[in-house]
């Protein structure tokens, strides 16, 4: 059964902090994506990778950044974590134009 | 850019059926696709048109017209496992990432 997991389902945070969003895909898939989701926004694009160590910002990517050092895990990071950054975040992940496998969702909150 | 129009909520009764619109505006075009979102769940695939028509799968069935940069998805002999919230998503090249629109919240009542 395919299976993209990201590490922590709830985070708390305090503003400045740094923060790791892990997810860790099983499929060999090539592409990941990193998308946030508010309620009555829908999932908006935060960063996406199409290979190892490739990056490209999506359509929110501010106070953001990723890492890809392996095939299978795409890490999200919040440098200085703002309360504005409190959401749910998916990562997905698919093979070329293929559909998408998400994850279950990182729900942070930002006090 | 991109952007996609779906209504917000829609209400219907079990063992009915209902159709959620899809309009899209983008620079160009590789499909549609639909996605279903159960509270506190992962976004999971319904079903993709890249071609005109309409693609069936079970009780789910999903329309597109490139002409009108309009698309539905069809749910048929509604059931209360149905309640969850479907997003409609178009990319504009094969590689490129999905767009998704802000969802529509199915609530189905008995």
């Amino acid at each position: 059964d395919v299976k993209v997991t990201q590490s922590s389902r709830y985070l708390v945070k305090r503003t400045g902090e740094k923060v790791f969003l892990e997810c860790v895909q099983d499929m060999d898939h090539e592409n990941m994506f990193w998308y946030r989701q508010d309620p009555g926004l829908g999932l908006r694009l935060i960063y996406f990778s199409y290979d190892v160590k490739m990056k490209e910002k999506g359509d929110i990517p501010e106070g953001y950044s990723v890492s890809r050092e392996k095939k299978e895990r795409f890490s999200l990071i919040l440098e200085s974590a703002s309360t504005n950054q409190t959401s749910m975040y998916l990562c997905a992940s698919r093979q070329q134009a293929g559909e998408l496998f998400f994850g279950e969702g990182s729900r942070l909150t930002v006090l | 850019g991109q952007s996609l129009e779906q209504p917000s909520e829609v209400t219907a009764v079990e063992g009915a059926i209902v159709q959620i619109n899809c309009t899209y505006q983008t620079s160009g075009f590789y499909g549609l696709s639909w996605y279903q979102q159960h509270d506190g769940g992962a976004p999971t695939f319904l079903s993709y048109n890249a071609l005109d028509g309409l693609e069936e799968t079970g009780r789910f069935s999903s329309f597109l017209s490139r002409s009108d940069s309009y698309g539905y998805l069809l749910l048929q002999e509604l059931q209360m496992k149905d309640s969850a919230s479907y997003f409609c998503a178009v990319r504009s090249s094969g590689n490129t990432p999905l767009v998704f629109g802000k969802g529509t919240r199915l609530s189905v009542i008995a």
